[in-house]
């Protein structure tokens, strides 16, 4: 396994399209985060998963935003009607869960760049 | 408020010299860990070092330092020996137990952008 692999690495699409992204995480990774990441900024939190349930969403994650992980393995994110307001990095990251503590190491994956024009 | 505080937008080390990044934090959590990832321009994120809120050391990895006061709620990170290959940006994270215990996600800071002169 080589890491967090994330599926196009740059999409341009034009506004009012619907565009889909794949994370493929570590594949014994329990937990996968989905994170927005703008030019200048630190990356923000969109969602997480825990096997296939969606444990946590963001303010940021609109409803024109979904996020599945069918089968507790890959994940995708899909953005209806964009705007663009939602040109950015997308990153994807995996992690066991903690055992103990805080400490959860997350594994990012290289990104998708969204560019809507 | 912001929960992650980095102050430098910018900074330059010269080579084989040591450089400190600042990051400042806050939380009511008295349960919490920070992380730092440094991200090159190739745009993936890369963990560097953890530190958690009960830690009684300072952590280390390798040529990183994470210069950890708690009373001042600050998480530095030190890199010693700069390489050319440090040249990226840095971003400080934490993480809070307070999520009804879903520990969920981390919050980052705005980063620093280092950039090592030969």
């Amino acid at each position: 396994d080589t890491g967090v692999s994330q599926d196009p690495r740059h999409k341009i699409t034009k506004r009012g399209q619907n565009v889909t992204f794949r994370c493929d995480p570590i594949s014994e990774h329990n937990r996968l985060y989905w994170y927005r990441q703008t030019l200048g900024q630190g990356p923000e939190f969109l969602t997480y998963f825990q096997n296939e349930a969606q444990l946590e969403k963001s303010r940021l994650l609109s409803d024109r935003f979904s996020a599945e992980r069918p089968k507790g393995s890959f994940s995708t994110l899909e953005i209806q009607r964009t705007e663009q307001g939602d040109s950015a990095m997308y990153l994807c990251a995996s992690s066991l869960s903690p055992k103990t503590g805080l400490y959860a190491e997350a594994f990012f994956g290289q990104g998708t760049r969204l560019t809507v024009v | 408020a912001q929960k992650i505080t980095q102050t430098q937008p910018g900074m330059f080390v010269q080579e084989k010299e040591a450089v400190t990044l600042d990051c400042t934090y806050d939380t009511s959590d008295p349960s919490y860990g920070l992380f730092w990832y440094k991200q090159p321009s190739s745009g993936e994120m890369i963990f560097l070092i953890y530190q958690g809120s009960y830690d009684q050391q300072n952590a280390t990895e390798g040529r990183y330092s994470l210069n950890f006061q708690k009373a001042r709620k600050s998480a530095n990170l030190v890199i010693s020996a700069s390489q050319l290959g440090d040249s990226a940006m840095y971003f400080c994270a934490m993480r809070e137990l307070n999520y009804g215990g879903s520990q969920g996600n981390l919050i980052f800071g705005k980063g620093t952008k280092l950039s090592v002169k030969p």
